[in-house]
């Protein structure tokens, strides 16, 4: 069964950074483009990043390109967001997820996780 | 961007019965068209993708159709689980873009 498990996430001060971490299992974790979206509590889903198979091509939406960046270690079936400069509206529940055949929808998502930025 | 709007907000629908939830792009997105359904606390999870084709589990009460704008999601026989916030995403063009939910309760 495939499974994405997500960590890092919490609190972080303004202008800080954090990076969270999905650690797949279940699943040839470098045959597939991987995506982070985030979710403010209560609303809707806004996509974040993406990244192919192999960490050579990588989009950004444009809120956060420039601060932002994704990457991932295949040989550890890891995705990464490194997170810097924060801003108050970064504040959302983050998720990971699967693109299923390079379609742009996402059959298998990480459990998400929540990161506050607050003073 | 494509924009998605889903309507309504809230459906209030007995169990047994049918829901029916609409969802509409700003502009042609073919069948580049999912549907997601996300309880509190939990992630979304894919029901429908391709605007019609059923996701790997989702039992066959659930059903979607239409093309180009305008788009249903139907739930035929409303069963207890089935309540929770329904999405819709287009994936025609980048970024994609998701709509703003529609909320299905029970009565």
């Amino acid at each position: 069964e495939m499974q994405l498990v997500q960590s890092g996430g919490g609190l972080v001060q303004p202008g800080g950074s954090l990076r969270l971490s999905c650690a797949g299992s279940g699943l040839t974790f470098s045959n597939y483009w991987m995506q982070w979206l985030r979710q403010v509590p209560g609303k809707g889903l806004v996509w974040v990043s993406r990244i192919n198979g192999d960490g050579t091509k990588r989009f950004y939406a444009d809120s956060v390109k420039g601060r932002f960046t994704v990457s991932r270690d295949n040989a550890k079936d890891t995705l990464y967001l490194q997170m810097n400069s924060l801003r108050a509206e970064d504040t959302a529940v983050y998720y990971c997820a699967r693109e299923a055949y390079s379609s742009g929808w996402y059959g298998d998502w990480g459990q998400g996780t929540l990161v506050t930025v607050s003073s | 961007e494509i924009g998605m709007t889903q309507s309504p907000a809230t459906l209030t629908v007995s169990p047994g019965e049918r829901a029916t939830l609409s969802c509409g792009a700003s502009q042609r997105v073919s069948s580049n068209l999912a549907w997601y359904q996300q309880k509190p606390g939990q992630a979304p999870r894919l029901v429908i993708y391709g605007a019609s084709t059923r996701a790997t589990g989702i039992p066959a009460r659930f059903s979607g159709s239409g093309s180009g704008t305008e788009f249903t999601l139907t739930i035929s026989s409303l069963q207890s689980e089935d309540f929770a916030v329904y999405y819709c995403q287009q994936y025609y063009d980048w970024p994609v873009t998701f709509g703003q939910g529609t909320r299905l309760e029970i009565k």
